[in-house]
């Protein structure tokens, strides 16, 4: 069966640090990634997605990249961290059905 | 651009009281429809999805949605609550053939059951 993994599961990250959250999908191949984030009181909003390696989809300007060095791994990013890029970040990956299943989530404090 | 409606921020229940959680869409054409959960602490899981046929889904824990294709909604119901069922719920939609697919997600219901 399909698994979604993604780390760490809790970040707390001064202002203009780095940043690496990490997502590996395991039992599919070419899926489609995505990273959301979920900020309180905007519910979901999607990031970027990616139908395959090295390509990625961005839907908001941001101070986040991500990238997907490897068929089953999305990376988000960023160089340095803004208190506004606080928030629970999700990973997902798209099934059958257009249905889509998301990671355990990486809570990012940003202080 | 396709947007979905919550139409309650906080919910407030007595157990075994009666569920709606309100879901409207902006989309004219067809949609897949879809309520998540996100119990506390844990990662958000599918209760429900709704593609074609029947109108009524039924999902896990008792849950069901009805699409209303002329009012654009597809509303959350549960019969009888319990306090297990104190969670955030997620109304999304996505349009087939569309952006790759992707979920567009409604801000957020939670619902709090008292014991």
């Amino acid at each position: 069966s399909q698994t979604i993994h993604q780390w760490p599961a809790t970040l707390v990250q001064p202002v203009g640090s780095p940043l690496s959250l990490e997502c590996t999908v395991e039992g599919t191949s070419n899926p489609n990634l995505y990273w959301y984030r979920q900020a309180a009181g905007r519910g979901l909003q999607l990031l970027f997605y990616s139908v395959g390696i090295g390509q990625i989809s961005s839907e908001v300007p941001q101070n986040l990249s991500a990238s997907r060095p490897q068929d089953r791994q999305f990376i988000l990013s960023s160089k340095k961290l803004l208190l506004s890029d606080s928030g629970f970040y999700l990973c997902a990956w798209k099934g059958t059905g257009n249905t889509i299943y998301f990671g355990e989530g990486s809570w990012l404090t940003v202080v | 651009a396709q947007s979905v409606s919550q139409h309650n921020h906080h919910v407030i229940l007595s157990e075994a009281a009666s569920l709606e959680l309100g879901c409207n869409y902006s989309y004219g054409g067809t949609v897949n429809l879809f309520w998540y959960v996100q119990y506390p602490g844990q990662h958000l899981q599918l209760l429900l999805k709704y593609f074609s046929g029947d109108p009524l889904v039924k999902g896990i824990k008792g849950f069901e949605a009805e699409f209303i294709k002329s009012k654009f909604s597809f509303n959350l119901r549960k019969p009888s609550v319990q306090w297990s069922d104190t969670a955030e719920y997620f109304c999304a939609v996505t349009v087939p053939g569309g952006s790759q697919g992707n979920l567009i997600f409604g801000k957020g219901t939670k619902l709090s059951v008292k014991p």
